[in-house]
């Protein structure tokens, strides 16, 4: 299996800040990964699938980069609703799996 | 616009069958992809395992020995059985959508809570 590992876990930041998460994959998986943010009690959304592609409707503020096995998230000037975890998924590879995620709160 | 809905018992006995079904709405249930991912309380995510609309079948060998996953396109639905369950199958149960190969979920159910207790 592929392990994906976030960092950092947890991180705080304040309305207007820019913050980044990373995830590693334990081997390469080309730029295929995703990131999803989740907010309590609701399902996964995806924001961002191969590695830098946007989902349509989903704010510019987010954007992702990275290629093989080193991937970052950023979130720029953060705005009350993007407090939430946020998780990263590798579909290139089977069994398809997911970073542990990172909680981001003020 | 495609919707899917998880449906089911809410409460499961140890060593019993959790069965799940997710409701595809709002598109045809063919030529996707469908996953079903859980999510114990407090934890992250973990993919089951999918079906193809054909039929065919691809799970994590975690679960491979306890869990089936079936499809009726008749009826627009795909289940989720999963056998002998313990305590730590006590999850969110959610089924998504992709378009297979290497493609993103990009729809998602949203979740039902199974606790498996006697």
């Amino acid at each position: 299996d592929i392990q994906m590992t976030q960092s950092p876990s947890s991180l705080s930041a304040s309305v207007g800040d820019r913050v980044s998460i990373a995830c590693r994959a334990s081997h390469n998986i080309d730029n295929y990964l995703s990131w999803f943010q989740q907010k309590p009690g609701r399902a996964p959304k995806l924001l961002i699938y191969d590695a830098s592609i946007l989902e349509t409707g989903v704010s510019s503020r987010f954007s992702g980069r990275g290629s093989g096995s080193n991937f970052t998230f950023s979130i720029a000037s953060l705005q009350p609703g993007d407090f939430a975890t946020y998780y990263c998924q590798q579909y290139g590879s089977l069994p398809y799996t997911f970073g542990q995620g990172t909680k981001l709160d003020i | 616009q495609v919707q899917l809905q998880e449906s089911g018992p809410g409460l499961v006995k140890p060593s019993e069958t959790l069965s799940l079904t997710c409701t595809v709405s709002g598109a045809s249930i063919n030529n996707y992809y469908y996953n079903w991912i859980r999510q114990p309380p407090g934890k992250g995510l973990e993919w089951i395992g999918f079906i193809y609309f054909s039929g065919t079948t691809n799970y994590n060998p975690s679960f491979k020995s306890r869990v089936t996953i079936s499809i009726n396109t008749s009826k627009n639905q795909l289940s989720l059985n999963l056998t002998s369950v313990t305590p730590a199958d006590t999850a969110v149960y959610y089924c998504s959508r992709d378009n297979g190969g290497t493609t993103p979920m990009d729809v998602w159910g949203k979740g039902i809570m199974v606790a498996v207790s006697s």
